[in-house]
Order: C-alpha cells, then sequence, then structure tokens
C-alpha cells in the first residue's frame, strides 16, 4: 500500500539553525499540508499546499516558515531560524483532493528538538 | 472559528469492554468528520469518516461512530475492546477547505 514518507525521523538543531523537513507523499496525490504537535498537544494545522502554491496557512505558519515543492516528489517544510517553541512532532499529509472530504494519509512524522 | 472537544483525556478499560469516546464539534457550516487512530510509535491512521449519508458510519477493526447533528457531535464506539486497541484516537473536522482541526486526543488504555 502506498504511504507517505518522511526524513529524518528525528532532527536536533541548534537555536536560530535552518532545518529542512522533507516528506515524499503518495505519488498521485495532489494536496499536502503539514501539521505539528508540540509535546502534550494538539495536533495543528500548519500549512497547505496545492498546484505549487499555499491554499492556507494558519497564524503559527509566519515568515520563519516556508514550503517548497522542488521536484515532482519531495515536499519540504524550512524553519529559516529555529526557536524553542519550534520543537515538536512535525506530520506531513497529503490526500487526492482538497475540499475536505477526502482522506488525509499521514507520515511517521518528524521530531524536531531545538536546543 | 471551528473546534474540536474530545472529553476524555485518558480512559483505560478492561478487554471485552465497551468503549465510547466524546467528541464535539464547533461549526456551523457543513463538515466533515474523522476518527483517527495513532498506534505507539506508528503514525496517524484513519478510523472512520462521515461525508454525508447515514450518521452511523462503520470503520476498521470494529469501531463505529455516530454523527448527532443537533448535538455536533461525532462519538466513537467499539461494543468490545481488545489489547490492541491501546492507542491514541483523535477526532477531527475539515469544512471545505480541507484542513483538519484535531481535537486534543484521547489516550486509551486497555488492560490484558
Amino acid at each position: 500500500e502506498p504511504e507517505v514518507t518522511q526524513t529524518p525521523s528525528h532532527q536536533v538543531t541548534q537555536m536560530g539553525q535552518e532545518v529542512i523537513l522533507r516528506c515524499v507523499p503518495i505519488s498521485n496525490h495532489l494536496y499536502f499540508y503539514w501539521y505539528r504537535q508540540i509535546l502534550g498537544q494538539k495536533v495543528e494545522f500548519l500549512v497547505s499546499f496545492y498546484n505549487n502554491e499555499i491554499s492556507e496557512k494558519s497564524e503559527i505558519f509566519d515568515d520563519q516558515f516556508s514550503v517548497e515543492r522542488p521536484d515532482g516528489s519531495n515536499f519540504t517544510l524550512k524553519i529559516r531560524s529555529t526557536k524553542l517553541e519550534d520543537s515538536a512532532m512535525y506530520f506531513c499529509a497529503s490526500t487526492e483532493g482538497g475540499q475536505g472530504a477526502y482522506e488525509q494519509y499521514f507520515g511517521p512524522g518528524t521530531r524536531l528538538t531545538v536546543t | 472559528a471551528q473546534s474540536v472537544s474530545q472529553h476524555n483525556h485518558h480512559v483505560i478499560l478492561s478487554e471485552a469492554a465497551s468503549l465510547e469516546l466524546g467528541c464535539n464539534y464547533s461549526y456551523g457550516g457543513t463538515v466533515n468528520l474523522f476518527w483517527y487512530v495513532q498506534y505507539p510509535g506508528q503514525h496517524l491512521q484513519l478510523l472512520l469518516k462521515y461525508f454525508s449519508g447515514d450518521p452511523l458510519v462503520k470503520g476498521i477493526k470494529g469501531f463505529e461512530a455516530e454523527f448527532i447533528k443537533s448535538k455536533f457531535s461525532f462519538n466513537l464506539r467499539k461494543p468490545s475492546v481488545q489489547w490492541s486497541d491501546t492507542a491514541e484516537y483523535f477526532c477531527a473536522v475539515t469544512n471545505q477547505g480541507g484542513k483538519l482541526i484535531f481535537g486534543q486526543g484521547t489516550e486509551l488504555s486497555v488492560k490484558p
């Protein structure tokens, strides 16, 4: 069964450093998402992406964050200058359609630790 | 703004006990409702979903959920839990825009 993959599984970085989290969505999917879960808190929506553009972003997704689909398979989340409060589990998801009536398939997550 | 509330943070049951996890959402328009499960060390997986039609939906592994529009609820049920159901359960809602709004999750521990 096709699945969403994410790399790395765990990333440790120092405050102020840039990180890139990578995702490979399911190949025929067209809509891509990033979510994050700070330890002990809810899974929160960050951004959705379709047709090489951001469709929607949350208040969390400020100028420090960016997303890109650099080629036909990868979908990346970049944090330009990490802060301690960026420590969280980051999940990528993909789906065939974007109208809400489609199942989102999640990757295993990347645990980001900012020290 | 949309929000989802799950009533129980941690539920502990013995095997064969019945399960009901509460979920309420706030949104006035058309919604799509989901329950996701995260087994220890694994990624989020879809248990079941409601888009329209019969408000009683059946999912994988014997789970079901009932959409009650008047109560803005979408409670998850299973008549007899197993040790392998130990996991964290998330209720979520989307509108037509596609982003998922999650509840805070309920950790279910099933004692053998």
